[in-house]
């Protein structure tokens, strides 16, 4: 069984500009999570997904931050326009329900903004 | 808002047994406690969670005390792949949320 799958691994951006992450969860996952993880830090939710309707985005910085999951699937995460304080790790997760003990999480795009 | 208090960094030997301690002192009846692990460049892997019986599965055994105002994760035959930061997470029962803190930075060395 395929894991949760993130593009691209490593983005590496100027200020200002747009940018966009992907996230393919594990088939038949409802519930799908987007993380932030600063350095040094554990991750903290931006956003939860229940199929294709966002739950919780109450830590989501929706000046800049936007998401969507379409059809209940894949996941897109983009912040516009980025800044110097984006740059971190962004980790997609899922599990089977928002009830289920276990999250299978990506591995991460790593968001440079210079 | 991490209900956790671990230590930052612990060392342990291969093949010995590592115990990674977790202070929840103001944990709830209905709030379980969750281990994660993150080894470097990768996500969060679920290890084990449990509610107040002592759980093992594949790769961990967790001690709750009677109290359950801490626990403890044993990794009984440590490995070099098992370096990585433990997360040590409390989780109500009806909350879809993982609170990670900054964990414990586990080194195993040769």
């Amino acid at each position: 069984e395929a894991g949760v799958v993130q593009s691209p691994r490593y983005k590496i951006i100027e200020k200002k500009q747009p940018v966009a992450f992907w996230c393919n969860p594990i088939s038949g996952h409802n519930t799908l999570y987007w993380y932030l993880q600063n350095l040094g830090q554990g991750p903290e939710l931006l956003i939860r997904y229940e199929n294709e309707e966002a739950v919780d985005d109450s830590q989501l910085p929706k000046d800049r931050f936007s998401a969507e999951r379409l059809k209940g699937v894949d996941s897109t995460l983009k912040i516009q326009p980025a800044e110097l304080g984006d740059s971190a790790v962004y980790l997609c997760a899922s599990s089977r329900d928002r009830m289920n003990t276990e999250a299978f999480f990506g591995q991460g795009t790593r968001l440079t903004v210079v | 808002d991490a209900k956790t208090t671990q230590p930052p960094s612990m060392d342990c030997a291969e093949g010995r047994a590592a115990n990674l301690p977790c202070n929840h002192s103001t944990i709830s009846g209905n709030e379980y406690v969750y281990w994660y692990r993150q080894i470097h460049s990768q996500g969060p892997q679920y290890i084990i969670h449990g509610l107040k019986n002592n759980e093992t599965n594949e790769m961990a055994s967790l001690i709750i005390t009677e109290d359950r105002k801490s626990s403890t994760l044993i990794l009984p035959h440590a490995t070099l792949r098992d370096t990585a930061v433990y997360y040590c997470i409390v989780r109500a029962s009806n909350d879809y949320k993982l609170s990670f803190g900054a964990g414990t930075t586990v080194t195993v060395r040769a």
